[in-house]
């Protein structure tokens, strides 16, 4: 019954290494949506895709790609990892119009050593 | 500006009425939100404004807008151990669809 889910839930990994990290809804949204959250749980928002296309790319270096394979997935690969990586990552997924309310993920916990 | 400020951190004794406040600077937000994550979840919505509204009331919470200062508050009445969480408020931007959320409160409930 999950609306949001993600995998990993935690992911350990060396720098300079290349993970990625699987979303998906399954309520029927058109936008999804990744954010980062810091130590200190600040919530940035990364990237959101609406009916399988790029609309918000905020300034993420590209080492980041997200890849949006249908409406109902967002997975998003990170090339070389850097210890400033390591955050909680959130997917989330809204229908766009309207309230726009989010449902989110239960996140990503990246650790990078 | 883009920036949707909170305090960091307010402290309550249980049964205590909690105010939450945040500032924002986009006079285009169409819809404002509140949002609690609790620990090791992500975040769900629990209300949210029209912009055109100057209050909310939903059973135990009550969010009132300024628009004209920009200013948007959560009361959590009567407060609950269980309400202990981070409450982050949130706009959407018109026209586009950019959220934009605030720097997080810790609210801490007393027993």
């Amino acid at each position: 019954d999950t609306a949001v889910s993600q995998t990993p839930k935690y992911l350990v990994t060396q720098m300079g290494n290349d993970k990625s990290i699987k979303c998906e809804q399954n309520l029927g949204h058109d936008t999804m949506y990744w954010y980062k959250q810091d130590s200190k749980k600040f919530l940035k928002i990364m990237f959101s895709y609406n009916n399988k296309e790029l609309i918000i790319n905020e300034t993420v270096p590209n080492r980041f790609s997200p890849k949006s394979p249908d409406k109902a997935h967002l997975n998003l690969h990170i090339n070389s990892l850097e210890l400033g990586d390591s955050a909680v990552y959130f997917c989330a997924s809204s229908r766009g119009t309207g309230s726009n309310e989010q449902f989110f993920g239960p996140g990503t916990r990246l650790t990078v050593l | 500006g883009e920036d949707v400020e909170q305090s960091l951190f307010l402290s309550v004794r249980e049964g205590d009425s909690s105010v939450i406040n945040c500032t924002y600077t986009d006079s285009s937000s169409t819809y404002l939100y509140w949002y609690k994550q609790e620990p090791g979840a992500g975040l769900q919505l629990l209300t949210y404004i029209f912009s055109n509204m100057d209050m909310k009331q939903d059973q135990r919470l009550t969010v009132l807008l300024n628009k004209k200062d920009k200013h948007l508050s959560l009361r959590i009445a009567d407060t609950q151990t269980g309400d202990s969480a981070i409450y982050f408020c949130a706009e959407s931007i018109g026209g586009t669809y950019k959220y934009i959320f605030g720097t997080g409160t810790r609210l801490k409930v007393l027993a």
